[in-house]
């Protein structure tokens, strides 16, 4: 299996834009999806596949991938978006799925 | 609407199995991949197994493999978890999730709740 790095804390001030990042080495072979999770409930995907996302979600949110690294890029973060975010993909075998360790968003 | 309830977790104690049910509604479930994905308290999300719509293929973390076995019931809309040989280490909650259609195994659509399994003597 292969692991997912993500920073655990990363901070925005209102309105402004704040990339999370996401490291592997299955980056360099496999996409990787991004989740929302709030206090208390269940997770929510944002972002899929290249850069899709789901119905319902905003397009202030993004995906992008370069190298061993995914990224997830909210442009003009709003105070609903203070939650954890966790990125997962594939690992090197390609049949079993590894999430990253989270990050800790907080929109000042 | 696209439903997903996780019923069957609880109490049990090390060594003890217990087995998670997820009742799904609002969609064509036997048409839909399938997941378990746990969350240890305060801790991230850890996938934990998948099944294909038709049952014929299956995957496990290396962390249950051996002790845990998913299964579905497409006559029932249901997916089940059946948990063997239970550690400290498995207590979180536990959720079923739906892979997107059309999408790869790892793009987790729509997720229940979430059932907590507490693993204590």
């Amino acid at each position: 299996s292969s692991e997912l790095t993500q920073d655990p804390a990363v901070s925005v001030a209102l309105g402004q834009t704040v990339r999370i990042t996401c490291q592997g080495d299955s980056l360099r072979s496999y996409y990787a999806s991004w989740y929302q999770q709030k206090p208390g409930q269940a997770p929510v995907l944002v972002i899929y596949g290249k850069n899709n996302r789901p119905s319902g979600i905003p397009d202030r949110f993004s995906g992008s991938s370069s190298g061993n690294t995914a990224s997830l890029t909210i442009t003009g973060a709003q105070a609903e978006d203070e939650a954890d975010y966790y990125c997962n993909s594939r690992d090197s075998s390609g049949n079993l799925v590894v999430f990253g360790g989270g990050t800790k968003l907080t929109v000042l | 609407e696209v439903q997903l309830v996780e019923s069957g977790g609880g109490l049990v104690q090390p060594g003890g199995s217990l087995r998670l049910s997820c009742a799904a509604s609002g969609f064509t479930f036997s048409s839909y991949e399938m997941n378990w994905v746990r969350q240890a308290p305060g801790k991230g999300l850890e996938w934990v197994s998948y099944i294909s719509s038709s049952g014929s293929t299956i995957y496990y973390a290396d962390s249950v493999k051996g002790r845990f076995t998913i299964s579905r019931d497409n006559a029932k809309n249901s997916l089940y978890l059946q948990m063997n040989s239970l550690r400290a280490e498995d207590t979180a909650v536990y959720y079923c999730a739906r892979t997107l259609e059309m999408a790869t195994i790892t793009d987790f659509d729509y997720w229940g709740q979430g059932t907590l399994v507490t693993v204590s003597s």
